[in-house]
């Protein structure tokens, strides 16, 4: 069976610092790998992917992810917080052979960016 | 663009009610799907459905029906709604069943006393 952990359920930075979420996951197979982001009383906003190719990928706000075959991790960074970016983050995989009825959700860290 | 909307955005039932969380897009999408959030389990699939006519079960299905006559609509019913129902639903759509971006409606707040 798949899964993904978020070891934080918190991350607090401070404004204009580089941030980290963490995330870990495991498949049978070649992992889609997803982070979303749900800002409060709002639906979940597809951030960035990794399907294949460059190990860095990178999304909307300046959001990139770093994808590490051998830790099983897809770790999501920004150089510099923004307060607007706090929010709860949520990170996401499926085995490539699955569609989106296996998509597995981690249980979320919620980023709080401190001017 | 109106994307995915979900209606209505709070509602608080009787234990054994029944009430229709109601789902729509726009997009013209063939996969919708039903999830739930709760605290420290991050999001559930109750049910979804890959096109008109077809529905399937997720992974935690029990005490919630769906259909899906159209493209559009995809609604879910709780028959006889329990206090283990409270929660926070998403509907979410995508262009098929393995289209990598989801997405989602803005949730409705269900608490069942």
């Amino acid at each position: 069976a798949q899964s993904v952990a978020q070891p934080e359920d918190q991350v607090n930075v401070a404004e204009g610092n580089p941030l980290t979420v963490k995330c870990t996951y495991s498949v049978s197979g070649n992992p889609y790998l997803f982070w979303y982001v749900q800002y409060p009383n709002r639906g979940l906003q597809f951030l960035l992917k990794y399907i294949t190719g460059d190990n860095l990928v990178k999304g909307s706000y300046g959001f990139e992810a770093e994808f590490n075959k051998s830790q099983t991790s897809f770790h999501l960074k920004k150089p510099s917080a923004l307060v607007s970016d706090s929010a709860l983050y949520f990170c996401a995989v499926r085995d490539i052979n699955f569609g989106n009825e296996k998509l597995t959700f981690g249980t979320g860290t919620r980023l709080t960016i401190i001017p | 663009n109106a994307g995915v909307t979900q209606t209505p955005k709070f509602q608080v039932l009787k234990t054994g009610q029944s009430m229709t969380l109601q789902c729509a897009q726009d997009m013209n999408h063939e996969y919708m799907s039903w999830y739930r959030q709760d605290p420290g389990m991050g999001l559930r699939l109750i049910h979804y459905s890959v096109g008109a006519g077809i529905t399937d079960q997720g992974e935690v299905p029990n005490g919630y029906n769906v259909s899906r006559s159209t493209t559009e609509d995809f609604p879910l019913r709780l028959l006889s709604a329990a206090p283990s129902q409270t929660s926070v639903y998403f509907c979410a759509s995508s262009q098929d069943r393995v289209s990598e971006k989801l997405f989602f409606g803005s949730g409705t707040q269900l608490s069942v006393l």
